[in-house]
């Protein structure tokens, strides 16, 4: 597709429960960065990845939360027995490294509410 | 430390009036990267400008211009005759080019932009 890809657009889940959410990042682009928003808040940097790999995964707020990239594109974020903080708008965005300014391109977001 | 300060939480000003958000950033790298973004209600990123850190001008890029002041570590973001459809949340960011770096994002500052 043209842009960046996220699905789904909104999730609405018990508390306990495991989600996954999806990234299709610009076709080309080789870094992937997954963000999330809290309601009225800044963007917290969750984990980047280069290719496959993940350089930083720092971000991560605990080990409930996982992330993998496959084929250098797809990537999923993992989120294990959810809890209501847990409760955001989770943007993915890429780029390609290549560019001048590196800027991020980003989705419209997954919407995650955790009753 | 925080690496973006936004100070302005929110921001009013009239219609056809210029406006300036500040930005101030903390980093070491001699090389570095300055984005704005804005987030209208509807809540995607959008890019708005950038600024490197070796660059001898200011950025422009149509209604928006880049303030970059290098010794006070500040960079703000002027748009000049505001319109209605201004009003969303902006956000300053910086990327540091040397090693594996993610876009680092300040807390934003919500424009309003009235008739």
């Amino acid at each position: 597709g043209a842009g960046v890809s996220q699905s789904p657009s909104n999730k609405v889940t018990e508390k306990g429960k495991d989600v996954e959410l999806r990234c299709d990042p610009i076709s080309g682009h080789t870094a992937l960065y997954w963000y999330r928003q809290s309601l009225g808040q800044g963007l917290e940097f969750l984990i980047y990845f280069q290719g496959n790999s993940a350089p930083d995964k720092s971000g991560l707020p605990s080990d409930r939360f996982s992330a993998e990239r496959t084929g250098g594109s797809v990537s999923t974020l993992t989120i294990q027995r959810t809890q209501q903080e847990d409760s955001a708008v989770y943007l993915c965005a890429s780029t390609s490294h290549n560019a001048n300014t590196g800027e991020l391109f980003f989705g419209e977001g997954s919407r995650l509410t955790v009753l | 430390a925080q690496k973006i300060t936004q100070t302005q939480p929110g921001m009013f000003v009239q219609e056809k009036e210029a406006v300036t958000l500040d930005c101030t950033y903390d980093t070491s790298d001699p090389s570095y990267g300055l984005f704005w973004y804005k987030q209208p209600s509807s809540g995607e990123m959008i890019f708005l400008i950038y600024q490197g850190s070796y660059d001898q001008q200011n950025a422009t890029e149509g209604r928006y211009s880049l303030n970059f002041q290098k010794a006070r570590k500040s960079a703000n973001l002027v748009i000049s005759a505001s319109q209605l459809g201004d009003s969303a949340m902006y956000f300053c960011a910086m990327r540091e080019f040397g090693g594996y770096s993610t876009l680092t994002f300040g807390k934003g500052t919500m424009l309003l932009v009235s008739p």
